[in-house]
């Protein structure tokens, strides 16, 4: 079993639509959890950094974790064909050290 | 873009060569690690470098290896190249405190791409 599970997708929505990208983990050690955005042959940008449980909100973007169930959300709101993208979710024990991955969730956004 | 920069862009290797990578790490930032990505894959750890020493290393075999330098930049070393070392390799770069740690999350360069026929 991997240590993050994530849907490989791809996940297609029309443009204004609310996505949810979801990962799961099985290492309860996990305290810093990330989603990066990733364009096709391009590096990883992040997107949302959150330390334990609870949610963040950053303009369209809202990242939720919820460690007693191992379970991390990010929902994108007003979706745009922009947002085209891989997303990863990533998660480490101590902050900065050897972060975990997903495989990443293929998202399309259709105008 | 983050400030962290990598060099070259893309590379085109043979199977049993060597091949190094570079990064320069963000400003004020001391800390470099390594990721490969595989196509359709996640990034995957390879090491960390912090003080100019190997601070830590996911399941790759030795003729994977690095350095830092004392301006925090860094080399990824690959030797004996195989076919599946094909993939985009990354590096990111975090400011670690005297505590070893960091609140910080780590920024990725653009990676390497590199292709082993």
């Amino acid at each position: 079993q991997k240590e993050v599970e994530q849907d490989p997708g791809p996940l297609s929505v029309p443009e204004g639509a609310i996505v949810s990208l979801n990962c799961t983990y099985s290492n309860s050690a996990f305290q810093y959890f990330m989603w990066y955005r990733q364009y096709s042959r391009k590096g990883p940008e992040l997107l949302m950094y959150t330390y334990s449980s609870g949610n963040k909100e950053d303009g369209r973007f809202t990242a939720q974790v919820d460690k007693s169930s191992k379970y991390i959300s990010l929902f994108i709101r007003d979706s745009q064909p922009s947002d085209s993208a891989t997303y990863l979710c990533a998660m480490s024990k101590t902050g900065g050290f050897k972060t975990i991955f997903g495989a990443g969730t293929r998202l399309f956004v259709k105008a | 873009e983050t400030g962290v920069t990598q060099s070259p862009t893309h590379l085109i290797k043979t199977r049993g060569q060597q091949v190094t990578l570079r990064c320069s790490s963000q400003s004020g930032h001391n800390t470099v690690s390594w990721y490969q990505q595989a196509l359709g894959q996640g990034p995957q750890f390879i090491f960390q470098y912090y003080r100019e020493e190997e601070n830590g290393r996911g399941n790759f075999p030795p003729r994977f290896s690095g350095l830092q330098f004392p301006n925090y930049s860094s080399e990824l070393n690959v030797n004996a190249l195989e076919l599946d070392d094909s993939a985009l390799y990354l590096c990111a770069s975090i400011r670690i405190g005297t505590s070893g740690a960091s609140t910080d999350t780590q920024y990725f360069g653009p990676g390497t791409r590199l292709t082993v026929l």
